[in-house]
C-alpha cells in the first residue's frame, strides 16, 4: 500500500451522521494534515497534528494520530450535505523536508 | 488576505508546444510547492521552492519540466514540448515562515488539457 492510504475510498451517508475516515502510512512521519477536495476544486487545509500529538479538534472535525500504528482518523460529526467531498490525508516526513504525500482519497457523499 | 493565486484556470495546448503555469503564494508566504494529480488520484509531489531557490526538486521529471521561483513575481512552472500524459491539474500551494511552515494552502489548480 501507499504511504497515506485512506480508507474506505468511498462512504455514502445519511445527513446528520457522524462520517469516519482512515489514513494509514509506512515510514516515520513529523506531522499529517487532512485536506479536503470538492469536485474539480483545489484543496482546503482542515487541520494538522502533529507527530507528538495524539488528538485533535476543529469544529465538527475530530482527529486522532496513532503513532505506535501508523495511523490517523478523520472524523466528521453532525455531517452535512455541504460536507460532500473528497478527503485526503497528507504525510510530513521526518527528514523528508517539506514535502506531503498524499494518499488517494476517500470521496463521501452526505445524503439528504 | 487573498489565498494561493493560480493562472490560467484551464490551458489547452497541441503536443510539442509549451506550457507555462503560474503561481503567486499568499502574502507572507516564502516557501512554494508544486503538486500534480492525475484523475481520480491523490496529489504528487513535484518540487519545493523558496525565493530564487529550488530547494527539493525529487518529484520533478527529468526532462522537459522546470520550475523557478523568482525574486519578483510568481511562480512558474514550465513544461516544454508536452505530451498528453501531462494532461492533469497543476496544484501549487504555500506556506509561512516558522511554525506554520508545515501548513501548506493551496490554490485552485491549473487543469491541463493536451490534445
Amino acid at each position: 500500500s501507499q504511504q497515506g492510504e485512506e480508507d474506505p475510498q468511498a462512504l455514502s451517508i445519511q445527513e446528520g451522521e457522524n462520517a469516519t475516515m482512515n489514513c494509514s502510512y509506512k515510514t516515520s512521519i513529523n506531522n499529517l494534515q487532512w485536506y479536503r477536495q470538492n469536485s474539480g476544486r483545489g484543496l482546503v487545509h482542515l487541520i494538522l497534528i502533529r507527530s507528538n500529538e495524539r488528538e485533535k479538534h476543529s469544529g465538527r472535525l475530530r482527529v486522532t494520530l496513532d503513532t505506535s500504528k501508523k495511523s490517523s482518523s478523520l472524523l466528521i460529526t453532525a455531517s452535512r450535505a455541504a460536507d460532500t467531498a473528497s478527503y485526503f490525508c497528507a504525510t510530513g516526513l521526518t527528514g523528508g523536508g517539506n514535502k506531503l504525500t498524499f494518499g488517494t482519497g476517500t470521496q463521501l457523499k452526505v445524503e439528504l | 488576505n487573498a489565498g494561493v493565486m493560480q493562472n490560467p484556470r484551464h490551458l489547452v495546448r497541441r503536443r510539442g508546444q509549451e506550457a507555462r503555469l503560474r503561481c503567486s503564494p499568499m502574502k507572507g508566504h516564502s516557501h512554494v510547492y508544486w503538486y500534480r494529480q492525475l484523475p481520480e488520484e491523490g496529489l504528487k509531489f513535484m518540487v519545493y521552492l523558496q525565493k530564487e531557490n529550488i530547494i527539493d526538486e525529487s518529484g520533478m521529471p527529468k526532462e522537459r519540466f522546470s520550475a523557478e521561483f523568482p525574486k519578483e513575481g510568481p511562480s512558474i512552472l514550465r513544461i516544454q514540448q508536452v505530451v498528453r500524459g501531462d494532461s492533469a491539474a497543476y496544484f501549487c500551494a504555500s506556506s509561512g515562515p516558522g511554525s506554520r511552515i508545515y501548513e501548506q494552502y493551496f490554490g485552485p489548480g491549473t487543469r491541463l488539457t493536451v490534445t
